[in-house]
């Protein structure tokens, strides 16, 4: 089983407002990431979980707030975004590092009015 | 620094036809790994294939066939018989083992394959 799965798949957000992205994996991985897609772009890495521990941090404004609350789940908090936010976000796992494959959930839309 | 060349912005087929998408990478170490990904427009990064820098033998897998040549730093993917549903947006990226370096991707190829 190689799933990840994400949650919501679509998501309309207010500049003032706070929402969560969900994702989950139950393939034993230990290690996490969210990455950004913008349109006709490729993805973009945000942030990197290693054993629970973030590891990597690519310099992203502080109104994305990651959480990895155990081996299973990732979230990302949301918080005063920007219109130039809007983006596809997608979750990933792997088994241990970034040198193993990374298997991608389905994304969410985000739109932020 | 690790650097990933799709050259190809864009490819159009007609169903039937072969197509070869091009990778070129660039790298300081000896030991890295490429990937392939599939983009379809739902939008989820679909894993195709992961090649170690020591394993230059190229594969086949179905349709689908890639080669892989350190000399020229290439690893390129050829879809055999193209189908409609092969049309995607197609990513090679680039891992370095030792510096532990994110995952590069290149810029994208979109292919069309028409009926």
């Amino acid at each position: 089983d190689t799933e990840v799965t994400q949650t919501p798949k679509h998501l309309v957000m207010g500049m003032t407002n706070k929402k969560s992205l969900k994702c989950e994996q139950h393939m034993g991985h230990r290690a996490m990431y969210w990455y950004k897609q913008k349109a006709k772009k490729p993805p973009e890495l945000m942030f990197v979980y290693s054993y629970e521990k973030l590891s990597i941090n690519e310099s992203v404004p502080s109104r994305f707030s990651p959480e990895c609350p155990n081996s299973s789940l990732l979230n990302l908090h949301l918080h005063a975004l920007q219109p130039e936010d809007s983006a596809l976000y997608l979750c990933a796992s792997s088994q241990d590092s970034q040198r193993d494959t990374q298997y991608f959930g389905p994304g969410t839309r985000l739109t932020v009015l | 620094a690790q650097k990933v060349t799709q050259a190809q912005t864009e490819i159009s087929v007609v169903e039937k036809e072969d197509v070869t998408l091009d990778c070129v990478y660039e790298t300081r170490d000896t030991t890295y790994y490429l990937f392939w990904y599939k983009q379809p427009p739902s939008g989820e990064l679909v894993f195709l294939i992961r090649r170690n820098s020591f394993d230059e033998q190229n594969e086949i897998s179905g349709r689908y066939s890639w080669n892989f040549q350190k000399s020229t730093s290439s690893f390129n993917f050829t879809i055999t018989a193209s189908q409609v549903v092969d049309s995607a947006v197609y990513f090679c990226a680039l891992s370095e083992a030792v510096n532990n370096n994110d995952m590069r991707f290149g810029a994208g190829t979109r292919l069309t394959v028409k009926p």
